[in-house]
């Protein structure tokens, strides 16, 4: 079974905080991605990487980037954490290439900025 | 741009009864995946069901189809004998063909179970 973790659930963070959430992958996947959810605005997209260093915007890169080193971690960085940067966020992986592949989910991260 | 939206933010079913979760979205393109996944509550996004755009049968995974109106742009999931387990968020999601690996989330739909 594919397995992707994320290294926090839960995370408490000050307003102007440096914030790293990581991501681990198992199968040797070459996509991963990284969304945020909000109630009712459902998944959106911050940033995705089809290759070890590689990185590409999603719907709302603004006040995230991100790092992939190593093609099982993926790394999305919070520069200074905001208030409106509180939510959970969910990293996903899948192969690459067309087709109907699957992205496979981490239990995610529910962050709290205060 | 893609939308994705369920207009429906919560529904209720009774246990083995059948339940059915309204999707559209927007696209200009004719070639796409759409998608329907489910997040259990406190456990991680699993896919319950794909259906290529190209393909006018309905997609089926045991206890759940699909409704795929490609021209009026809707995707439905059903659940039929719902069962406990069924209780979560499911997420309709679009792909477009081109896009790599893209998606594109509707709002969610949670789905309650009464026993």
């Amino acid at each position: 079974d594919v397995k992707v973790t994320q290294s926090s659930r839960y995370l408490v963070k000050r307003t102007g905080e440096k914030v790293f959430l990581e991501c681990v992958q198992d199968m040797d996947h070459e996509n991963m991605f990284w969304y945020r959810q909000d109630p009712g605005l459902g998944l959106r997209l911050i940033y995705f990487s089809y290759d070890v260093k590689m990185k590409e915007k999603g719907d709302i890169p603004e006040g995230y980037s991100v790092s992939r080193e190593k093609k099982e971690r993926f790394s999305l960085i919070l520069e200074s954490a905001s208030t409106n940067q509180t939510s959970m966020y969910l990293c996903a992986s899948s192969l690459l290439g067309q087709g109907t592949d699957t992205q496979y989910f981490g239990p995610g991260t529910r962050l709290t900025v205060l | 741009a893609q939308t994705v939206t369920q207009s429906q933010p919560e529904m209720s079913v009774q246990e083995a009864e059948t339940v059915t979760l309204s999707c559209t979205y927007d696209t200009s393109e004719s070639d796409y995946y759409l998608f329907w996944y489910k997040q259990p509550p406190s456990r991680q996004m699993i896919l319950v069901i794909r259906q290529e755009a190209y393909k006018q049968q309905n997609a089926t995974e045991n206890r759940f189809s699909v409704n795929f109106q490609k021209a009026a742009k809707s995707f439905s999931l059903k659940i039929s004998d719902s069962q406990l387990g069924d209780a979560a968020m499911y997420f309709c999601a679009y792909r477009h063909k081109a896009a790599g690996n893209k998606l594109t989330f509707g709002g969610g739909t949670r789905v309650l179970v009464k026993p």
